[in-house]
């Protein structure tokens, strides 16, 4: 059965940082590509980033809001992506889901919140 | 950049009827590109229909999917308890995803 188990979350300060990251099981990880999708509360979903898994080329793309401030990583070794948050602002709150697939979400983890509050 | 619009917004039935959600694009995208979810309060959504109308695993025949070029249609045959969430549609292009505003099916 294929699970994506997410941690890292919790509360940080504006301008702060935060590295979350999730642990994939049951699936083909290194072939997979893996991303991030968030949803602030009460909000719809809102995709974060993806990256492609190394065998079509490892690249990652982000939403503009996120760009140039989130990096997400990989190790095939652990089944393990990351998500590394930089300058965050209390408009990045919001429960960040771990997800699998191409061109959509096959699968899903539970989600991990993040709160930028002072 | 692709903006995905669904109506309504919310949408109020009762169980055993028929529900229609539409998903409007804002410029004509392939079908292969355009994916269904549903979220349960509470839980992380899932996925139900890729493709505009192909049925995820374990996904109930009740719900299906048709559509192009613009415009979108899941719909869910006979509704069951089990089936008032939240509904959002979903483009991959250009190697950006964008998902719908969401539409809640909540219970007459």
């Amino acid at each position: 059965e294929e699970q994506l188990v997410e941690s890292g979350g919790g509360l940080v300060k504006p301008g702060g940082s935060l590295r979350v990251s999730c642990v994939a099981s049951g699936l083909s990880f290194n072939s997979s590509w893996m991303g991030w999708v968030r949803q602030a509360p009460g909000k719809g979903l809102e995709w974060v980033g993806r990256i492609k898994s190394k065998n079509d080329g490892g690249a990652v793309d982000y939403a503009a809001p996120v760009k140039g401030r989130f990096t997400i990583s990989r190790d095939d070794s652990k089944s393990t992506q990351y998500l590394q948050m930089n300058s965050l602002k209390v408009e990045d709150t919001a429960v960040y889901y771990c997800t699998s697939g191409g061109i959509d979400f096959d699968f899903w983890g539970q989600g991990t919140l993040v709160t930028v509050s002072s | 950049e692709i903006v995905l619009t669904q109506s309504p917004g919310t949408l109020s039935l009762s169980p055993g009827e028929r529900a229609t959600v539409s998903c409007r694009a804002s410029q004509s995208i392939g079908g292969g590109f355009l994916a269904w979810y549903q979220q349960r309060p509470g839980q992380a959504p899932r996925l139900l229909l890729y493709g505009a109308s192909s049925r995820a695993t374990g996904i109930p025949h009740r719900f299906s999917g048709s559509g192009s070029g613009t415009d979108f249609t899941l719909t869910i045959s006979r509704l069951e308890p089990e089936d008032f969430a939240m509904y959002y549609c979903q483009h991959y292009g250009s190697s950006l995803y964008t998902f719908g505003q969401g539409t809640k099916l909540e219970i007459k």
